[in-house]
């Protein structure tokens, strides 16, 4: 099952902020961020592991609720680079720790 | 450094033809991904590499789908018989390791099955 994303899209202007969330309705082991420009490669944001590691970007936070199997990306003070579709893609407990699920995205507009 | 590269970037074929799908990895990396990307949805894991093990193919869709990876390098995805609802843009990915590790995306190849 994917996980689902909220919300769908967001329209911001610069200097605004934003929370993008990734629920799953099955125990993770960890959560990838990503970001999408159109006609782009998918880039790297960040992992989130169970039991509180992170891999990631120093200008990205994103928190990981092991009991609510939620995960929250925060973009603070947004530029117009942030504009693109964001990713979050899920490793199961108990599953292949390769595999990732993504969910179906979060379009971010980020207007002057 | 270079990063992933795929080849074509566009592909449009007839359908029932046959594709092949082409990536090369970042030097280096011993995991390779491929992924699926249709309109508006996320991507959808097809296959996965790790060195000399067995690949792990429980993402492909059909029989159609095959893909083999030769010297731990350049891998090929190929679709037979191609249907329209192949139509999508297919990503290859690899990571240092594999596991839980970081993906680095190619830019993909986009395929049209008329």
């Amino acid at each position: 099952q994917q996980p689902v994303q909220s919300p769908q899209a967001v329209i911001l202007r610069e200097g605004e902020d934003a929370v993008i969330n990734c629920s799953s309705s099955k125990a993770l082991y960890s959560v990838h961020w990503y970001r999408q420009k159109h006609g782009e490669a998918p880039v790297f944001l960040m992992i989130l592991l169970k039991g509180g590691e992170q891999k990631g970007h120093e200008k990205i936070s994103a928190s990981f609720n092991e009991k609510k199997q939620q995960s929250s990306l925060y973009l603070t003070a947004s530029q117009l680079s942030y504009s693109g579709t964001y990713f979050c893609g899920t490793v199961y407990s108990g599953g292949s720790n390769y595999k990732l699920t993504f969910g179906k995205g979060t379009l971010l507009t980020v207007n002057p | 450094g270079a990063g992933v590269s795929q080849s074509p970037s566009n592909k449009v074929t007839e359908k029932g033809k046959d594709v092949e799908l082409r990536c090369d990895p970042i030097s280096g990396h011993t995991a390779l991904y491929w992924y699926r990307q249709s309109l508006g949805q996320g991507l959808e894991f097809l296959i996965y590499f790790q060195g000399n093990s067995a690949p792990d193919k429980s993402g492909l869709p059909s029989d159609r789908f095959s893909a083999e990876r030769t010297g731990g390098s350049v891998s090929t995805l190929t679709i037979q018989r191609t249907q329209q609802e192949d139509s999508a843009v297919y990503l290859c990915a690899s990571s240092p390791s594999g596991g839980v590790d970081t993906q680095y995306f190619g830019p993909g190849t986009r395929l049209t099955v008329l």
